[in-house]
């Protein structure tokens, strides 16, 4: 089934430690996104990636980094987490090289859920 | 002021009852306008594009005022299963400009 596949689903970690939340995508979608969501504060945009190779800062990517090395793929890593970094994590994608409006339609992963101790 | 902002609720409806989601957006140069449904610890996904002529899928309804800045969404004889949160979404060229209102919530009781 094609969609995005997100891992892992949950983890709890301890501050201070390295984490990569993996993400996948098998539509060939150019653009990629990671997103985290928090009570009353909605989905806030962390990373984004328009093509392989190129990534940019969304509104709150201070603690986070991404890569691009395909299209497929685009992993987020925590270098050394904190416990406000606690949130669900959605990566998503969309064909925005489409035309009209359907180049802005997002479609999400399952989500991670990260907790930090 | 939010970039996009909606009523949080919760809005707590009987099964069969209309009810009615607002939304308004900051930047006039906004493009294209969503509604998205998230069910509870699920991703959020595409409930319908919005149109400036407005348009609608079966029970639901959507409408646009470019002018007033103003998005709605109205569901007609509400279901249990439409108990769910409606994100209001707001893009701009290219989705990494996509911004997501923090959601509406509803609840359909028996």
């Amino acid at each position: 089934i094609a969609g995005i596949t997100q891992a892992p689903t949950s983890q709890i970690l301890a501050a201070g430690r390295r984490m990569t939340l993996r993400c996948t995508q098998d539509m060939r979608h150019n653009a990629m996104y990671w997103y985290r969501q928090d009570l009353g504060l909605g989905l806030r945009l962390i990373h984004y990636s328009n093509t392989a190779g190129t990534t940019g800062k969304g509104e709150v990517p201070d603690g986070y980094s991404v890569s691009r090395a395909n299209t497929d793929d685009f992993p987020l890593t925590l270098a050394s987490a904190v416990p406000s970094q606690t949130s669900v994590y959605f990566c998503a994608s969309s064909d925005s090289l489409a035309g009209g409006p359907g180049a802005n339609v997002l479609t999400f992963g399952a989500g991670s859920r990260l907790t930090v101790l | 002021r939010k970039e996009v902002e909606q009523d949080p609720g919760p809005f707590n409806v009987p099964e069969g009852a209309t009810v009615a989601f607002n939304c308004t957006y900051s930047n006039s140069a906004s493009q294209s306008f969503f509604w998205y449904r998230q069910d509870c610890r699920k991703e959020p996904k595409l409930l319908m594009s919005v149109y400036s002529s407005g348009n609608e899928d079966g029970r639901f309804t959507a409408q646009l005022n470019r002018a007033s800045q103003y998005i709605s969404l109205l569901i007609r004889d509400s279901k249990l299963s439409d108990s769910a949160t409606y994100l209001c979404v707001v893009a701009g060229t290219g989705g990494f400009k996509t911004i997501f209102g923090a959601g509406t919530r509803l609840f359909v009781k028996a």
